[in-house]
């Protein structure tokens, strides 16, 4: 079955510094890879996905991300974080070839930003 | 375009009452999920619906929950005799193309 691991569940950065959060995943057939962000008494809002291709897709607000078949991993990057990004940040696999279809999520990592 | 709305917001209840949550998805998404996401943990999925047709409900607990989307539009989750455990956020999503986009979420508290 599938899984999603996000080691972190804890991220303490200074604003300004650059920033990742790491995901790895388990599934045996082509994964398409999310990352969510959700920000306090909020829903999850899409940061960006992976499609079989590129390895690094770019999403909003100056997040990045990279797959790695090999490491089984897809972690998000940020060159240069804001405290408007204080928030938990959620990884997630889509399964059964149908994109976004059935996401299964990580636990979460807790971004903290400090001043 | 408005978003996914959900009501109520919180809720709080003893063990052993009911309580609904209602979910109104974006218009033209035919997919609508409904997530279980206890303190401090990622969303776990417990039922999707294509239009009013259940697809998946293997993560919802049938002897005390259940869901029903009758026209393919809006979606009640109901509890019958919630219990501590219960206590958790309900978010609710609808699907376009590859992504989900979720709604603020119901915050249940049972005591």
């Amino acid at each position: 079955a599938q899984s999603v691991t996000q080691p972190d569940a804890r991220v303490t950065v200074s604003e300004g510094a650059s920033l990742q959060l790491r995901c790895k995943y388990s599934y045996f057939g082509t994964p398409y890879l999310f990352w969510y962000v959700q920000y306090p008494r909020q829903g999850l809002q899409l940061l960006l996905k992976y499609y079989p291709g590129d390895p690094v897709v770019q999403g909003v607000n100056g997040f990045e991300a990279e797959f790695s078949k090999s490491n089984s991993s897809f972690h998000l990057r940020k060159a240069s974080v804001h405290w408007s990004d204080w928030a938990v940040y959620f990884c997630a696999v889509s399964v059964n070839n149908n994109a976004g279809a059935k996401l299964t999520f990580g636990g979460g990592t807790r971004l903290t930003v400090r001043p | 375009e408005a978003g996914v709305t959900q009501s109520p917001r919180y809720a709080v209840l003893q063990e052993g009452q009911a309580v609904s949550f209602w979910c109104d998805p974006i218009s033209g998404h035919d997919t609508l999920y409904w997530y279980q996401q206890p303190r401090d943990q990622g969303p776990q999925l417990l039922v999707y619906f294509r239009d009013e047709a259940v697809i998946d409900n293997s993560q919802l607990p049938s002897d005390r929950f259940s869901a029903v989307r009758p026209k393919g539009t809006n979606s009640t989750l109901k509890i019958q005799s919630a219990k501590q455990g219960d206590t958790a956020t309900y978010l609710c999503a609808s699907r376009d193309r590859d992504t989900q986009y979720f709604g603020p979420g119901t915050r249940l508290l049972v005591l």
